[in-house]
């Protein structure tokens, strides 16, 4: 099945500063790539998702790459806020399956 | 127009007892989904459903966790005799059907199981 990787783990940058978060997957036949902010206590927020006929997309702030050869996605955010602050995931759905393979996740802290 | 919304918001039973968590997709959801979310972690997927169609049941951990869903609305998730690793939010999300752009998945609030 699907594997997808996702790092760092934790990552701090100071407000205004870019961030940069990485997932590789496993399974060439995944084409859907979405990425979810969790707030504490909260259910994840989808921001933005990117499928593999594309390899670019962004929303304002926040923009995703996408590289099919080499198996990996990456979440960018620009012009950092404190309310960005919250946990980050990563995940992959294959054309033909059910499941959402989610990244284990990315501790955002924005320092003000 | 309304979200995902899950009940109860939180939970804490003792070790032995069953619990049953519900889940109210958005209306015209079609596929549902139950993932297990450990403190710290990311989320294991538990089961899916779509419409009418056979669930896949392929992330369930164990035969102590059931799900049922009557057509395309309400889901509940069973866990009988429950153990201490049960404690964990457990999410709900939803999506419309699966077509071009019907993957995105909508999450609920999460209900937090505590087993004593």
């Amino acid at each position: 099945g699907e594997n997808v990787e996702q790092h760092p783990s934790t990552l701090s940058v100071q407000e205004g500063d870019s961030a940069v978060i990485k997932c590789t997957y496993s399974d060439s036949a995944s084409n859907y790539f979405p990425w979810y902010k969790q707030e504490l206590g909260k259910g994840p927020q989808l921001i933005i998702d990117i499928r593999s006929n594309v390899g670019e997309k962004k929303d304002q702030r926040i923009a995703v790459t996408l590289n099919k050869t080499a198996k990996h996605f990456s979440l960018h955010i620009t012009e950092t806020q404190p309310e960005d602050s919250a946990v980050y995931f990563c995940a992959a759905l294959t054309n033909t399956g059910n499941q959402f393979y989610f990244g284990t996740g990315t501790s955002l802290t924005v320092i003000p | 127009g309304a979200g995902v919304s899950q009940s109860p918001s939180n939970k804490v039973t003792e070790k032995g007892k069953d619990v049953e968590l519900r889940c109210d997709p958005i209306s015209g959801h079609t596929a549902l989904y139950w993932y297990r979310q450990r403190l710290g972690q990311g989320l294991e997927f538990l089961i899916y459903f779509q419409g009418n169609s056979a669930p896949d049941k392929s992330g369930l951990p164990s035969d102590r966790f059931s799900a049922e869903r009557t057509g395309e609305s309400v889901s509940t998730l069973t866990i009988q005799r429950t153990q201490q690793e049960d404690s964990a939010v457990y999410l709900c999300a939803s999506s419309p059907a699966r077509a071009a752009g019907g993957e995105t998945q909508y999450f609920g609030p999460g209900t937090r199981l505590l087993v004593l």
